[in-house]
């Protein structure tokens, strides 16, 4: 059963555009909601997260938009760059006992042309 | 460096073969998770382990071992692996208590099942 659904699978942008990748949950137990960042040979590294009680956060050129009413979670990479070429995860956790457990979505590649 | 450590970062092994991957983490978490990723399939959480107790075993089969000695390491041990098994086996750690869900992965063992 996958928990979380995102979407697309690839996406390519041109330098400067916005970069949006959407993903949607199941579970209304779901309380964390954070974007993971992975390079190639590398592991996913945190890039930003949201909480359900705010409807947006941003961080630079990064902003999660967040729906609770729709379970629907969004990235938008503004003004995206080729740096920002690689996997992005949507993940949802909640709390477990004396653990967190984080349900990933399948991931975006995303390509940025220069 | 993340603060997450694995080892080897390559393995390459025979289906007979017994190995051990390796996790160290040096942020005073203690949770500590191995993910399996691979082309098809999205982050696959496979153990989880909450101040050094096994709190999730996801359905693994038994030729994966974990084994959490204290909450700074994590190992996997790995015997008669299939070569379905081939994949990034990536180990994340985290606070067990608090509101900071955040993981922090480390670079992931590659492992070559051949």
């Amino acid at each position: 059963q996958q928990q979380v659904k995102q979407s697309p699978q690839s996406l390519i942008v041109q330098k400067g555009g916005i970069s949006i990748i959407n993903c949607a949950y199941e579970n209304t137990a779901f309380d964390y909601f954070p974007w993971y960042q992975q390079f190639p040979g590398k592991g996913p590294a945190l890039l930003i997260a949201i909480r359900p009680d705010v409807s947006e956060k941003k961080e630079g050129r990064f902003t999660i938009s967040f729906n609770k009413s729709a379970k629907q979670f969004s990235l938008h990479i503004m003004d995206s760059q080729p740096g920002d070429s690689a996997t992005y995860f949507c993940a949802a956790s909640r709390r477990m006992d004396s653990s967190y457990k984080l349900i990933f979505g399948s991931g975006t590649r995303l390509l940025v042309r220069p | 460096e993340t603060g997450v450590t694995q080892t080897p970062r390559h393995l390459v092994m025979g289906m007979t073969n017994k190995k051990s991957l390796k996790c160290e983490q040096h942020l005073g978490h203690n949770a500590m998770y191995w993910y399996k990723q691979s082309a098809k399939k999205p982050l696959e959480l496979m153990f989880v382990y909450s101040l050094e107790e096994r709190v999730e075993n996801n359905s693994v089969p038994s030729r994966f071992s974990p084994e959490c000695p204290n909450s700074s390491h994590l190992f996997l041990h790995l015997h008669t692996l299939q070569p379905e098994d081939s994949a990034l086996y990536l180990c994340a750690s985290s606070q067990a208590t608090g509101s900071d869900y955040g993981y922090t992965f480390g670079s992931g063992t590659r492992l070559t099942v051949v």
